[in-house]
């Protein structure tokens, strides 16, 4: 059973740009949740999608967005990049929103310069 | 807003050591799960826990869950230099959402 797929694992752009980052959940898992995570801040959590439906958002600015299409993929986006966009995203599959265990991509690096 | 208090931050130990983590909250999880992530990789999840007190083995790590499911620990006997890492913590509430702690950046020294 393939695990969390994300593409690209790396990532270069340039300030000002925008770049879409694509996550594959296991086979017959619903929901995505995706993460951005930084030394100095952890692991922030950016929205879930269950359904194609948003369910939780949290509080990064709405030059971050997603989707969720109907075989469960998912995509975020992030416009107009600013250097402090550099992180690793992560994406995390389950389920459901209410089942206990939640499974990781590898994460996509994303450095802007 | 819940928050997951994940203690110590950092944690530098000897080969055969023993080590315990902490991470502690003041509101309810219907689950709490602890991952292991390696630098430049995802969290890979080591253990689910559910009911209150529960205590669940994974060889030499040993996890429990405390009776009001706000806190847990995770205790590392014997460390080996392969259990180096970021360990996290991450509670479910009753709605669905999952929230981490800030991690324990573990170094076991051969």
């Amino acid at each position: 059973k393939a695990g969390v797929t994300q593409t690209p694992r790396y990532l270069i752009k340039t300030r000002g740009q925008q770049v879409t980052l694509s996550c594959s959940p296991i086979s017959g898992h619903r929901s995505v949740s995706w993460y951005q995570q930084t030394p100095g801040q952890g692991l922030q959590f950016l929205f879930e999608y269950f359904s194609e439906t948003q369910r939780n958002k949290g509080n990064f600015p709405g030059r971050f967005s997603g989707r969720q299409f109907s075989n469960s993929r998912s995509e975020m986006n992030v416009s107009t990049l600013e250097l402090g966009d550099s992180a690793l995203y992560l994406c995390a599959s389950s389920l459901d929103p209410w089942n206990t265990e939640a499974f990781f991509g590898q994460g996509t690096r994303l450095t802007v310069v | 807003t819940q928050l997951l208090e994940q203690s110590p931050q950092f944690l530098s130990i000897q080969e055969g050591e023993n080590l315990t983590v902490y991470c502690n909250s003041s509101s309810v999880f219907s689950s709490l799960q602890w991952y292991r992530q390696e630098p430049g990789e995802g969290p890979v999840l080591l253990v689910t826990v559910v009911t209150g007190g529960e205590v669940k083995k994974l060889k030499r790590l040993t996890f429990q869950f405390g009776d009001a499911r706000k806190d847990s620990s995770l205790h590392i006997t014997a460390a080996q230099p392969g259990d180096t890492g970021l360990y996290l913590c991450a509670g479910r509430t009753s709605y669905g959402k999952l929230t981490f702690g800030q991690g324990t950046i573990l170094t076991v020294h051969p």
